[in-house]
């Protein structure tokens, strides 16, 4: 069974510093797809950004990217120039044919940010 | 375009009772996810339709059960209401639900059990 694992329960930045956050995942399959979605206290889970597996290359939008490592099974997100409407949940989530389409999830990331 | 309409945006029941959340996807997505927000659990799959047909089911008891209608609608219904079933209730859309297309949450339907 596929698992995702998020170990910082809380992350807190200056404004407009770097943030890194950490995602593992477990997963006998080659072929899948991960995610990164953001649910600030408004509660709608927002896509940040998405990583296919068979891609070597890294995603980016705007100011988010990732650092995706197959081999590792790592893929983690990058905040550059932290902003106040940053501050949210983060959570990551992995779905492919074998978890039947179904996200993933890891338990989630709460990312303060110091104005 | 509009997004994905969740009602109600809360609700409160007690035990025992049954309730019926609703869920209406983005204009044109055909598969629509249901999933369940605990502190405790997380976020937990309930289960998928597609077509009007359950695709795929969580691990979650018999209580839960949901459909979908022709327009895309769905509905998810929780019977004899237990304390357990508090939670957030996040309902997903998607064109036609393969791994690669991302899900589209609504604003989710807080539920309370006294």
């Amino acid at each position: 069974a596929q698992t995702v694992t998020q170990s910082q329960p809380e992350m807190s930045v200056q404004e407009a510093e770097t943030v890194t956050l950490s995602c593992t995942y477990d997963t006998s399959e080659s072929d899948y797809y991960l995610f990164w979605y953001k649910q600030p206290p408004s509660r709608q889970m927002i896509l940040v950004i998405r990583q296919e597996a068979y891609k070597q290359q890294n995603a980016t939008e705007n100011r988010f990217s990732v650092n995706f490592q197959k081999a590792a099974k790592s893929f983690s997100l990058k905040i550059s120039d932290s902003q106040l409407g940053d501050a949210a949940m983060y959570f990551c989530a992995y779905r492919s044919e074998g978890s039947n389409y179904q996200l993933i999830w890891g338990a989630g990331t709460k990312l303060i940010i110091k104005p | 375009k509009a997004g994905v309409t969740q009602t109600p945006r809360y609700l409160i029941k007690t035990r025992g009772q049954q309730v019926t959340l609703s869920c209406s996807p983005i204009s044109g997505h055909r598969s629509v996810s249901w999933y369940q927000q605990t502190p405790g659990q997380g976020l937990q799959f309930l289960f998928e339709y597609f077509s009007e047909t359950q695709r795929n089911k969580g691990n979650f008891p018999g209580r839960f059960s949901g459909r979908q209608f022709s327009n895309s609608r769905s509905e998810m219904n929780v019977s004899t209401l237990e304390l357990g079933d508090s939670a957030l209730y996040l309902c997903a859309s998607s064109l036609v639900g393969g791994a690669s297309q991302p899900q589209h949450f609504g604003d989710g339907t807080r539920l309370s059990i006294l």
